[in-house]
C-alpha cells in the first residue's frame, strides 16, 4: 500500500522568502512521487515528478523537490515566494506502473504574506 | 501539448437525477482514470480503465458509478442517482505506453 503525509495544512511565508512544503511517503515498491498545485476553481498542474532517475528534481516555476530514500520524503522548495504561489500543493505516490492510480496527500494551502 | 479534455466545466443537478461526466483523454493514451475532489478535501481515486474493462475501482465506486468508453474517443462517468453528498469537482486523466499522467480540468458537479 502507498501513502503520503504532508506536513502543514496551511503554510504562510513572506513574499521572497523560502518555500517549503513537507511530504512523506510510504510505500512498498520504489515510488513515482509527484507535486501537483491547484489554483483557486481550476485543475490539477504538474509541477514536478520523480521516477527513479535524479534525485532533485527541477520543475516549473521555480520549484525543486529532492527525493531523500533515507528519510522516504519528497519536500518542494522554492527560494523566493512569489504572490502567484499562492494555492493548494498536493504530493502525491504512485508505483510508477503505468496503469497504476496516484495517491494525493490532503494538500497544504500555502499563503504569501505581502 | 495534448490536453484531457472535459466537458461541462460545471454542472448542476438535483438529487436522483442521472449525469454523465465527459472527457477526451489524449489520443494515443490507453489507460483512463477518473478522481473526484471534494471541496476543501484531497483528490481521491475513483476508477481506472484499460481494454475496455474497469482494471481497479475504489470503495467510492459503488453501484451508483459506472465508466464507458463509448465510441474509441470519449471516455464517460455516469451517476445513476446523484445524492447531496456527490457534489464534487470530477478530474479525467490518462495515461500512454511511456508514464505520463495527464488530467483534465474538471468538472465541478453541483447537486441540489
Amino acid at each position: 500500500a502507498q501513502s503520503v503525509t504532508q506536513l502543514g495544512s496551511h503554510v504562510s511565508v513572506s513574499e521572497g522568502a523560502l518555500v517549503l512544503l513537507r511530504c512523506n511517503y510510504s510505500s512498498s515498491v520504489p515510488p513515482y512521487l509527484f507535486w501537483y498545485v491547484q489554483y483557486p476553481n481550476q485543475g490539477l498542474q504538474l509541477l514536478l515528478k520523480y521516477t527513479s532517475a535524479a534525485t532533485l528534481v527541477k520543475g516549473i516555476n521555480g520549484f525543486e523537490a529532492e527525493f531523500k530514500k533515507s528519510e522516504t520524503s519528497f519536500h518542494l522548495t522554492k527560494p523566493s515566494a512569489h504572490m502567484s504561489d499562492a494555492a493548494e500543493y498536493f504530493c502525491a505516490v504512485s508505483s510508477g506502473n503505468r496503469d497504476d492510480k496516484i495517491i494525493f496527500g490532503k494538500g497544504t494551502r500555502l499563503h504569501i504574506l505581502p | 501539448e495534448p490536453e484531457v479534455t472535459q466537458t461541462p466545466s460545471h454542472q448542476v443537478t438535483q438529487m436522483g437525477q442521472e449525469v454523465i461526466l465527459r472527457c477526451v483523454p489524449i489520443s494515443n493514451h490507453l489507460y483512463f482514470y477518473w478522481y473526484r475532489q471534494i471541496l476543501g478535501q484531497k483528490v481521491e481515486f475513483l476508477v481506472s480503465f484499460y481494454n475496455n474493462e474497469i482494471s481497479e475501482k475504489s470503495e467510492i465506486f459503488d453501484d451508483q458509478f459506472s465508466v464507458e468508453r463509448p465510441d474509441g474517443s470519449n471516455f464517460t462517468l455516469k451517476i445513476r442517482s446523484t445524492k447531496l453528498e456527490d457534489s464534487a469537482m470530477y478530474f479525467c486523466a490518462s495515461s500512454g505506453d511511456l508514464y505520463g499522467y495527464t488530467f483534465g480540468s474538471g468538472t465541478r458537479l453541483t447537486v441540489v
